[in-house]
């Protein structure tokens, strides 16, 4: 089982509807991220949080809102979803020396 | 203002030869720095990573240098083979390693020909 695991792993879509992505981690570690990636535009931080009271705005985090429901969960949600969210969104976990990442959420707003 | 920078989108090599992927920075504030590597359909794996207070980190077949006055830093695979065709990409932070915020770059595409 992977040890950051993240769900859906495909998701269609349309534009306004409220989605939300979910994140869980098995190794203990109290920092959790949310990425995404774009095609020549690399991983940018939406939002990160270093424990279940820490919330923090990153990059990009206009247009998203996060929830740390617990130490191991870390959920991503798009109020109302546009086509130009249409990415790939990365969970990851961190012991403070390097990111641990899930295996992706692709996620397409029409 | 893209912090960290990949200018070659993708690099072919054949198997056997060296691979030499570079990145370069802007910030001055950035101490700590880091490669990730990415297979289609994976989230991305941490491969090597070097502080400011060195050079060069060296780990098997791959190395990793880094030139504080010329805000660059590259990562030399040494040999390549044809497992390690997949994306690269850079991370920069200013944490000394806390990784609170990492910078990424946008990648670069090896293919490792047979």
């Amino acid at each position: 089982d992977a040890d950051v695991t993240q769900t859906p792993r495909n998701r269609i879509t349309k534009t306004g509807k409220r989605i939300m992505l979910e994140c869980s981690q098995t190794k203990g570690h109290d920092r959790m991220y949310w990425y995404r990636q774009d095609p020549g535009l690399g991983l940018q931080l939406i939002y990160y949080s270093f424990d279940v009271k820490d919330i923090n705005k990153g990059e990009i985090s206009d247009g998203y809102s996060v929830s740390r429901q617990a130490q191991a969960k870390f959920s991503l949600s798009l109020e109302s979803a546009i086509p130009n969210q249409t990415a790939l969104y990365f969970c990851a976990t961190s012991d403070r020396r390097e990111l641990f990442f899930g295996e992706g959420s692709r996620l397409t707003v029409l | 203002d893209q912090q960290v920078k990949q200018n070659s989108p993708s690099l072919s090599v054949q198997e056997g030869r060296i691979s030499i992927l570079n990145c370069d920075y802007t910030n001055s504030m950035f101490d700590y720095f880091l490669w990730y590597k990415k297979y289609p359909a994976e989230g991305p794996t941490f491969l090597i990573s070097i502080s400011s207070i060195k050079d060069k980190n060296e780990d098997g077949r791959f190395t990793v240098f880094l030139n504080k006055s010329a805000k660059h830093l590259s990562l030399h695979i040494v040999p390549s083979q044809p497992g390690d065709s997949a994306v690269y990409f850079c991370a920069a932070s200013d944490n000394g390693g806390a990784t609170n915020k990492l910078i990424f770059g946008t990648g670069t595409l090896l293919a490792v020909q047979p």
